[in-house]
């Protein structure tokens, strides 16, 4: 199976930083990847596919990169509505496996 | 609008089985491979199964953690995808989320196994 360690497990962090996020890959996973944000009581959301392709509606702030088998899930300037929980997904091979989710909170 | 609604949740006793069920509307459930993903208390996400399409002949995947004990199927008929798990633990209280594709997600539905 694919692991994909994602660091760090939480974070907190002002308003207006830019902060990264990222899931190590165990294998090649190639771009196949995506990241979700996950607010309290709310289904998951894709934010990032393809590893580097923003999703429809998700603001330019976010933006995901690739340097071989780290991703990472960056906020370029962090505002108060992105305290959440984020998850990547790899989806290479079966089992498709998830990473273990980062709490950010705003401090 | 894409509509995804999962249905039949509950409190069900160990050793016992449950069938999900996910209802979906809004667009082309024949192209699509479908998921059921979910969520321990507090914890993160876990895939659970995914099945693909009527072009790769209803494939089925399944996390390990769970094989044997799952079964996922779909009614292209009816737009709507199905999860039944049976000899349910305690470990697998959780949400339940449908999901085409992982574009869109149900709100989920809550299954808790509890003597």
């Amino acid at each position: 199976d694919i692991q994909m360690t994602q660091s760090p497990s939480s974070m907190s962090a002002s308003l207006g930083d830019r902060v990264t996020i990222t899931c190590q890959a165990s294998q090649d996973i190639g771009n196949n990847l995506i990241w979700f944000q996950q607010k309290p009581g709310k289904s998951p959301r894709p934010m990032i596919y393809y590893a580097t392709n923003l999703a429809n509606g998700v603001p330019s702030r976010f933006s995901g990169s690739r340097s071989g088998s780290d991703y990472s899930l960056t906020i370029s300037s962090l505002e108060s509505e992105d305290m959440a929980d984020y998850h990547c997904l790899q989806y290479k091979q079966y089992p498709l496996t998830f990473g273990s989710g980062t709490k950010l909170e705003i401090k | 609008e894409v509509q995804i609604l999962e249905t039949g949740g509950g409190l069900v006793k160990p050793g016992g089985s449950l069938r999900l069920s996910c209802a979906t509307s809004g667009f082309n459930f024949n192209d699509y491979f479908m998921n059921w993903v979910r969520q321990a208390p507090g914890k993160g996400l876990e895939w659970v199964a995914q099945i693909r399409n009527k072009n790769y002949n209803y494939a089925t995947y399944y996390a390990e953690s769970l094989e044997g004990r799952v079964t996922i199927s779909r009614d292209d008929s009816k737009s709507s995808v199905y999860l039944q798990v049976s000899s349910l633990r305690a470990e697998d209280t959780a949400i339940y989320y449908c999901t085409r594709a992982f574009d869109y997600w149900g709100q989920g539905v809550m299954v808790t196994v509890s003597s």
